[in-house]
């Protein structure tokens, strides 16, 4: 029984540079969500998805993220013109409809901007 | 929004004793709260949660108890050993709607657990 699945585990971009993080979910999830995990520091909610449906996307940076989960396919996290400030650990999580709130995470992407 | 609140920020016991971390949170309508364990380079791994139709919660040597109308719950872990050493985070959640499955994590407690 696969976990949540999340790739790359690492990723080095340049100032300016885009970043794809992946995730996909437990099998038989349908809510996704990611969380930025700042260096010592704990974990702080970006957006949470269904199928095809941002649901809450109030802790995401109004500019250069976004983030999607597709019909297909795995949901993406986008960081566009990355800055220092962007290096973090991404974190995604998923729970099922009648999971009750249980709140299952990834490894995580660690993002280094150079 | 929820705010949680998490002490101590760092923890040591010897193996043996306990441990025992403590959160706070100012929404009244959350009414889910898991305890995650985060090893160095690692997600964070749910060990135990609680809602709020309950007022504790044991799994082997780890306890969570839960007061509403205080509002704060806390993760006590006997006999701790060694591989008990980690970070670790509670969170709190409400149901429902946009909120489902939303957490607002505590600050994190390091724990560390001397032989």
């Amino acid at each position: 029984n696969a976990g949540v699945m999340q790739n790359p585990r690492h990723l080095v971009r340049r100032r300016g540079q885009e970043a794809r993080l992946r995730c996909s979910p437990m099998k038989g999830h349908s809510h996704v969500y990611w969380y930025r995990q700042l260096p010592e520091e704990g974990l702080k909610f970006m957006v949470y998805l269904q199928k095809e449906n941002i649901i809450d996307e109030s802790g995401m940076p109004k500019e250069r993220f976004s983030a999607e989960f597709p019909k297909e396919g795995p949901s993406i996290l986008r960081i566009q013109q990355v800055v220092r400030g962007d290096s973090a650990a991404y974190f995604c999580a998923s729970t099922d409809v009648g999971g009750g709130n249980t709140i299952y995470f990834g490894e995580g992407s660690w993002l280094t901007v150079v | 929004g929820e705010n949680v609140e998490q002490h101590p920020s760092t923890l040591s016991v010897q193996e043996g004793d306990s441990a025992v971390i403590k959160c706070t949170y100012s929404d009244s309508a959350s009414n889910y709260f898991p305890w995650y364990k985060q090893e160095l380079g690692k997600g964070p791994q749910l060990i135990i949660d609680i809602r709020s139709n309950v007022g504790e919660k044991k799994d082997q040597r780890i306890a969570v108890t839960l007061n509403k109308t205080a509002k704060h719950f806390s993760l006590h872990i006997t006999e701790t050993q060694p591989e008990d050493s980690a970070v670790y985070f509670c969170a709190a959640s409400g149901d429902g709607g946009t909120s489902y499955g939303k957490l607002t994590f505590g600050q994190g407690t390091i724990l560390t657990v001397h032989p």
